[in-house]
Parts: structure tokens; sequence; C-alpha cells
């Protein structure tokens, strides 16, 4: 079956270092996106790509990047952690139209001390 | 910009009560609907969407209709379970053109023996 991996699911990091977080599906989807969810705000876009080498900002881009090398990869980059960035972080996958449904990765709990 | 506006909660009801989380969205067009539901630990899944005014998405026994006239799109479900217990995301991605899709805060659902 098609899924979307997410990896690692955790991971404590200190303030600085950069961290890069993956996510892989195997859906064969050119729309890819990373979000962020915290309390109080819900899912925040962060990056997303419509296809092989196309990526764009989303709203809270600052300190994130992202590239698409293929199409089954979106890696994210925290360039250097901060404590605000402790955050859990989910992938998506999608295809085509847009009343077509996003498909969620499992998460990955991010911890920056 | 396009905006999804739904009460955080958490909202508790008791086994077999009637369930409505309302959901109210702004955007141009005409935009396509969607309640995704979030099980602790997991990421989101669709629940259900519509795609026009006046449809009626469902599944599961829940169940919302595009309302464009009231620029609503509320969730209910009549009798709710011990297992409905979960996060609901309303959510919306604008017509035409590529898909991102705007979330709603969340609605925190905990259903009581």
């Amino acid at each position: 079956d098609a899924e979307i991996t997410q990896s690692p699911r955790h991971k404590i990091t200190e303030t600085g270092r950069q961290v890069t977080l993956a996510c892989h599906q195997t859906w064969n989807h050119n729309n890819m996106f990373w979000y962020r969810q915290d309390l109080g705000h819900g899912l925040r876009l962060i990056h997303y790509s419509y296809g092989v080498q196309d990526t764009n900002k989303g709203e809270v881009s600052d300190g994130y990047s992202v590239s698409r090398s293929n199409t089954e990869d979106l890696p994210l980059t925290l360039e250097s952690a901060a404590s605000s960035q402790t955050s859990v972080y989910f992938c998506a996958s999608s295809e085509g139209a847009n009343f077509n449904e996003q498909f969620f990765g499992p998460g990955t709990r991010l911890t920056v001390l | 910009g396009n905006s999804v506006t739904q009460m955080e909660g958490p909202v508790t009801l008791s086994e077999e009560a009637f369930l409505t989380i309302n959901c109210t969205y702004t955007a141009t067009g005409y935009p396509s609907l969607f309640w995704y539901v979030q099980y602790p630990g997991e990421g989101l899944q669709l629940l259900l969407k519509a795609t026009k005014a006046d449809d009626k998405g469902s599944n599961k026994g829940f169940e919302a209709t595009y309302r464009k006239e009231t620029t609503s799109f509320h969730l209910e479900k009549g009798s709710v379970q011990v297992s409905d217990s979960a996060v609901y995301f309303c959510a919306l991605t604008p017509s035409g053109g590529y898909q991102k899709v705007t979330f709603g805060i969340g609605t925190k659902l905990q259903v009581i023996p």
C-alpha cells in the first residue's frame, strides 16, 4: 500500500544545531507540504512543493529550508535550531486539483533545548 | 486572504449525544471544503469533503453541508461514541490553480462514557 513516512518520530536537539527531518511518500504525488502544529495555532504551512525542483515558502518559513530532488522526498532542514521551533511537524502529499485530499505522515516531535 | 474559523474547545459530550462543531470561512470564489480528524498520536486524515455549494459530505455518521450563503461548513453527528474523541480540523482550498490548504485551529472533542 502507498504511504507517507516521516523520520525520526522523535528528536531532541540543542539550540544552534542543524536538524533535518525526512519525509518520504510512495503515492507518486506531485504536491508535498510541511506543517508545524502548535497549541493555539492549529497547523501552519512552512514550505511546499508542486514538483521536482519546485519549492515555495509558506506562512512560517523563516529558519527552515526544503529541497525537492525527486518526487518521493521533501526533507525539511532547520538551519540553526531555536527553542521556538519546538513543535510537532507533519509532512503531507496530494495530487493535482484543489479538491483532492492531502495525505499526512505520522508526525515528528522535535524538542530544541 | 483565506481563513477558517472554528472554536478551539475542548468540547466535552456524553456518549450518544448530538455533536455540532461550527466552521465558517472567508475565501473568494468557490473553495473546496474539508473536515480532517486527528486521533491521539497520529497525523490528520480526511473525514469528509464538499466541493461545491449545497453539497453534503458524509462519512462514519458525520455530515457537513457546504453553505455558500452563510460561508459555513458545520460538522454534525447524531450520536457520538467514545472512539470519536479526537481533534477536528475544518479546512479549505481555493478555487482554481494549485492546492494549498488553509486550516482552522482545530476543535478537540472529548466523549465520556
